[in-house]
């Protein structure tokens, strides 16, 4: 069981937005900053977000993060088939003391 | 940019120890913590711990602590992660990820391709 909470799945067709929550606790989400990666199949995961909203160089601009209290989101703007992809959150948690990941969300796009 | 190279597949009986390097190449070694995260079939991430790459320093997961091993060799500018009385709950993809440096733990900018480590009898 991921300390994380994700959706298992999320789909779009092209074009769409499409947004994928996370959700935590005050130990975790609610007390550090979020961080999203992007696994696409085969691959090694790629960080996408951190800072709750910042994207490193390289990342398309349709990708958006949030974070609100004890949840968080990524919002893909005018997702694309390249997107399709396992997503996973994660944050830091001072109950745990140690990174924490969600379960992933399947992304079908 | 920067590159993380892991060794190879490992196949291992249960109770045995499976150990997986992780070389750096093109960037300043010691700049940067490494951390492990392993992924089991169908399953999320795992943290399992950083090491310091510059002072030998080491942190790990309350679910690892006795059992995981981190070291490092500067001159090889190489990581490695030790894993004993493995279990088939082992059975993961384990990876090497670069620490973005910035204070900000959990952010891995950069990650080794992955390793196949199966515990089966």
């Amino acid at each position: 069981q991921s300390v994380l909470t994700q959706p298992p799945s999320a789909s779009g067709t092209p074009g769409q937005r499409v947004t994928i929550s996370c959700s935590g606790s005050s130990s975790n989400i609610g007390s550090n900053s979020l961080i999203w990666y992007q696994r696409l199949p085969g691959t090694a995961p790629k960080l996408l977000i951190y800072l709750n909203n910042q994207r490193p160089s390289g990342v398309p601009d349709r990708f958006f993060g949030s974070r609100s209290g004890t949840s968080g989101s990524l919002a893909i703007s005018g997702v694309q088939s390249e997107d399709e992809a396992d997503y996973y959150c994660a944050t830091w948690d001072d109950s745990v003391g140690g990174v924490v990941f969600g379960g992933g969300t399947k992304l079908t796009v | 940019q920067g590159q993380l190279v892991q060794s190879g597949a490992e196949v291992k009986r249960p109770g045995a120890s499976a150990k997986v390097s992780c070389q750096a190449s093109r960037y300043t070694f010691t700049d940067h913590y490494i951390h492990w995260v392993r992924q089991a079939p169908g399953q999320g991430p795992e943290w399992m711990g950083w090491i310091n790459t510059y002072n030998g320093d080491k942190y790990f997961a309350r679910s690892f602590q006795g059992r995981v091993t981190l070291t490092r060799d500067t001159s090889i500018t190489t990581v490695y992660v030790e894993l004993s009385g493995l279990r088939s709950g082992d059975t993961a993809t384990y990876f090497c990820a670069r620490d973005r440096g910035k204070g900000d733990i959990g952010v891995f900018d950069l990650w080794g391709q992955g390793t196949e480590v199966i515990v089966s009898s």
